[in-house]
């Protein structure tokens, strides 16, 4: 099947506006992951959702940023009043894992590079 | 907390030389998960490989080999007769292995820039 897929791939947007940017996770995957990479650096986590539990949202730096995921299906990460140190690639990840249950290889899609100018 | 260091920044060999990229870490959690990705040029990240704490076992895939010791918390990575295709940033990182509550997070390195001259 086909892997984890993010759109736009890159997007450029003004100071103060606000941006969406959508994740598709491998099918049947029950977890989901945000993580933000700046330039030259690791990954830093965001947010997590599994299945139809609360997310965890412990990651997210302000609260310019939310997320959203319907049950195991897509899910969008917006950032509003964008500030250019939002400038990054954003990555997300699935995984197989089950609630209560060891976790599971995390699997990234190709990212999507946020220049805010 | 957790943390993953990899003190290697930047690494250059020439192509068909052996190169190990290290990676320290540290966490509280008695039962975790190691992992290794690729980052090549193109941005997306590539699984490689997963360890469980209680599975000290070293591991050898092809051209690619982990050693994994517990008692120095190291957790290296070893290509052999390097290719360029080598080229790329190579992320350690850990999660916990079993988590009721919280997320199950990657904690990344900062990363190992490895550069295969031909």
């Amino acid at each position: 099947g086909a892997g984890v897929s993010q759109s736009p791939s890159n997007k450029v947007t003004e100071k103060g506006k606000d941006v969406e940017l959508r994740c598709d996770p491998i099918s049947g995957h029950t977890a989901l992951y945000w993580y933000r990479q700046r330039l030259g650096q690791g990954l830093e986590f965001l947010i997590y959702f599994q299945g139809n539990s609360a997310p965890d949202k412990s990651g997210l730096p302000s609260d310019r940023f939310s997320a959203e995921r319907t049950g195991e299906s897509v899910s969008t990460l917006t950032i509003q009043r964008t500030q250019q140190e939002d400038s990054a690639v954003y990555l997300c990840a699935s995984s197989l894992e089950k609630w209560g249950a060891a976790t599971d290889t995390q699997y990234f899609g190709p990212g999507t590079r946020l220049t805010v100018l | 907390a957790q943390k993953v260091t990899q003190a290697q920044t930047e690494i250059s060999v020439v192509e068909k030389e052996d190169v190990t990229l290290d990676c320290v870490y540290e966490t509280r959690d008695t039962t975790y998960y190691l992992f290794w990705y690729k980052q090549p040029p193109s941005g997306e990240l590539v699984f490689l490989i997963r360890r469980n704490s209680f599975d000290e076992q070293n591991e050898i895939s092809g051209r690619y080999s982990w050693n994994f010791q517990k008692s120095t918390s190291s957790f290296n990575f070893t290509i052999t007769a390097s290719q360029v295709v080598d080229s790329a940033v190579y992320f350690c990182a850990l999660s916990p292995l079993i988590s009721s509550g919280s997320a199950r997070q990657l904690t990344f390195g900062s990363g190992t820039q490895l550069t295969v001259l031909p």
